[in-house]
């Protein structure tokens, strides 16, 4: 079993709709959690960073972070075609330079 | 101005031969990564470097050989290139942080498309 694992999609949804992308992890260890998209042909880029247990809303974009459950979601609200891109989960301990574990991310297109 | 850039692009090769990847980061950083990406989007960690010392060598063939001159650039040489080479290469960089202090958010670099016929 992976240490983080992520649905790969592809998911397609219509412009203007709210968009829910999860991620479980099996490692209780893990205290950083972040979300990264990634455009075709290009590098994965931040997009929201977590610490712990909690929401963080930052726009149109919800990062919500359930330690106890061990997941945790990315919403996206009033999607826009421009959304569309790999969304990566990733996650890491707290014990310093730690390493990042990724998801195996998840291919959303926004429909117009 | 590019934070993290690596050289090639892209890169077709044939099996057997041996090829390098470049990287560099402008952005003061003392850990830079090399991290490959399969055909479904899956970021394994290959190596990480700090201030040129390697930190961590995830079970990587030994074809494979990262070199760090100095803490702004991270090379990475493949030996005797197989097929199953073939996938995207990304570099990148972050800050050290102590325990306690956060998370190591990562910089990536656009990619280096490998390709092994």
């Amino acid at each position: 079993q992976k240490e983080v694992e992520q649905d790969p999609g592809p998911l397609s949804v219509p412009e203007g709709a709210i968009v829910s992308l999860n991620c479980t992890y099996s490692n209780s260890a893990f205290q950083y959690f972040m979300w990264y998209r990634q455009y075709s042909r290009k590098g994965p880029e931040l997009l929201m960073y977590t610490y712990s247990s909690g929401n963080k809303e930052d726009g149109r974009f919800t990062a919500q972070v359930d330690k106890s459950s061990k997941y945790i979601s990315l919403f996206i609200r009033d999607s826009q075609p421009s959304d569309s891109a790999t969304y990566l989960c990733a996650m890491s301990a707290n014990f310093g330079n730690e390493k990042l574990t990724f998801g195996t991310g998840t291919r959303l297109t926004i429909i117009p | 101005d590019t934070a993290v850039s690596q050289t090639p692009k892209y890169l077709v090769t044939q099996m057997g031969n041996d090829k390098s990847i470049k990287c560099e980061q402008n952005l003061g950083h003392d850990t830079m990564y090399w991290y490959k990406q399969d055909s479904k989007k899956f970021l394994k960690i290959m190596f990480s470097y700090n201030n040129k010392e390697l930190i961590i060598n995830e079970t990587v063939p030994n074809r494979f050989s990262p070199k760090s001159p100095d803490k702004a650039h991270l090379n990475l040489h493949i030996n005797s290139l197989e097929l199953g080479d073939s996938a995207v290469y990304f570099c990148a960089s972050s800050q050290t942080r102590g325990p306690g202090s956060g998370a190591n958010v990562l910089t990536f670099g656009a990619g280096s498309r490998l390709t092994v016929l």
